[in-house]
Formats: C-alpha cells, sequence, structure tokens
C-alpha cells in the first residue's frame, strides 16, 4: 500500500524559511516522478512543483519559482521542498503526490506565514 | 498554460439520483503521443485528494463502478449514476497534457440536498 507522510510544515514569519519532507513507502521511490500541491485554507488545489525520477528534472510554478527548490532522495525514499523567503500568500496545506498524474497524496502538512 | 474551467461550483444532488460535472480545458487536451491526460479526484473534507479517473475514463483501483469519466478535445464529464452519502465533498479536474504547469479545475462541491 502506498504511503506519504509529510512533514515539517508549521507556524513562521514572512521572510523565513520551512523545509518540508515526505516519507513515501509502499512503491519503488527512485522510479516514480513526485510533486508538490497545496491548498490555501478554503480554496482550490494549486499545483507547486514537481521533480523528476531520478531528480535530475525540475519544475516549479512560477509563484514559487526563485524560492521554493524541491529534491528527493531515493536512498531515504524521501521528497523534500525548501522553502525560502516566505510570504503570507504562501500560507495552506502542502500536499505531496506521487506522480505527475497525482497517483496517490499524502494528508498533507499546514504552512502558516504570518507576522 | 491551459486554464480548466469546472461547472457547476455547487451541486446539491439527491441520494439515488445522478449527477455530471463539467470541465472544460482552453485547448484541446490531446496530447501529441494521441493520449489526453485529463483526471479527476475526489476530496472529502478534512481528507486528502484521492484519484478516481486518469486519462479521461479510466477508473482508479477500488473506485465504484457509479463513476464514469468521458469527453474529447475540451469538452469532459464527470458522471455518478447514483449519489451515495459517501461521495459528497470537492471534485476536480486536472490536466497535465501541456506541463509544466500541471492546472486544475476550481472544484465542484458535491452535497446532500
Amino acid at each position: 500500500e502506498v504511503q506519504l507522510l509529510e512533514s515539517g510544515g508549521g507556524l513562521v514569519q514572512p521572510g523565513e524559511s520551512l523545509r518540508l519532507s515526505c516519507a513515501a513507502s509502499g512503491f519503488t521511490f527512485s522510479s516514480f516522478s513526485m510533486s508538490w500541491v497545496r491548498q490555501a485554507p478554503g480554496k482550490g488545489l494549486e499545483w507547486v512543483s514537481t521533480i523528476l525520477e531520478s531528480g535530475e528534472r525540475t519544475y516549479y510554478a512560477d509563484s514559487v519559482k526563485g524560492r521554493f527548490t524541491i529534491s528527493k532522495d531515493n536512498s531515504e525514499s524521501t521528497l523534500y521542498l525548501q522553502m525560502n523567503s516566505l510570504r503570507a500568500d504562501d500560507t495552506a496545506v502542502y500536499h505531496c503526490a506521487k506522480g505527475v498524474w497525482g497517483d496517490n497524496w499524502g494528508l498533507g502538512t499546514l504552512v502558516t506565514v504570518s507576522a | 498554460d491551459v486554464v480548466m474551467t469546472q461547472s457547476p461550483l455547487s451541486l446539491p444532488v439527491t441520494l439515488g439520483q445522478p449527477a455530471s460535472i463539467s470541465c472544460r480545458s482552453s485547448q484541446s487536451l490531446v496530447h501529441s503521443d494521441g493520449d489526453t491526460y485529463l483526471h479527476w479526484f475526489h476530496q472529502r473534507p478534512g481528507q486528502s485528494p484521492r484519484r478516481l479517473i486518469y486519462k479521461v475514463s479510466n477508473r482508479d483501483s477500488g473506485v465504484p463502478d457509479r463513476f464514469s469519466g468521458s469527453g474529447s478535445g475540451t469538452d469532459f464529464t464527470l458522471k455518478i449514476s447514483r449519489v451515495e452519502a459517501e461521495d459528497v465533498g470537492v471534485y476536480y479536474c486536472m490536466q497535465n497534457t501541456y506541463w509544466p504547469p500541471l492546472t486544475f479545475g476550481q472544484g465542484t462541491k458535491v452535497e446532500i440536498k
């Protein structure tokens, strides 16, 4: 059974940084692309970033480009999202998802950016 | 970027009755490989999204057969043949034919009348 467990969320002030993790199990992590999708409170789904299987290619939404960095550790089956220069509009639940098609999703971790 | 537009945004339904959600894309979602990368997701309150349908009409494992997807080009539909209580929540369409970015519809909230 595929399991995705996010962690690392919390309350930070504008301009600060946070690193999210997503521990994956139940599938061959190194063989799949992985994505981050966020959901602001009461809002819909917004794609944030995707990394290809071996980590050689990464893609970002314009809203986070230059501030967020996605990476994956295939030896640890873990996906990461380094978030710098956080803004109030980055406040959301951040879900990791298997693949580009959203095969499976984690419950998410809440990031709140507020002074 | 491909814009995905869902309708309606709110859908009150009667238990046991059919329901239908429309998703339209700003350009054809037919990929150069011939496939159409349009998928449907369901998110119950307080839960993570779950994919129901992939590539227009393929049901994911464990998805009841009362759910069906259809469409082509720019017009797609998710149908529920007989709504059950567990079907409440928000439904999203998503495309990855032309990405980045992956783009989602606004979501359709299904509730029981």
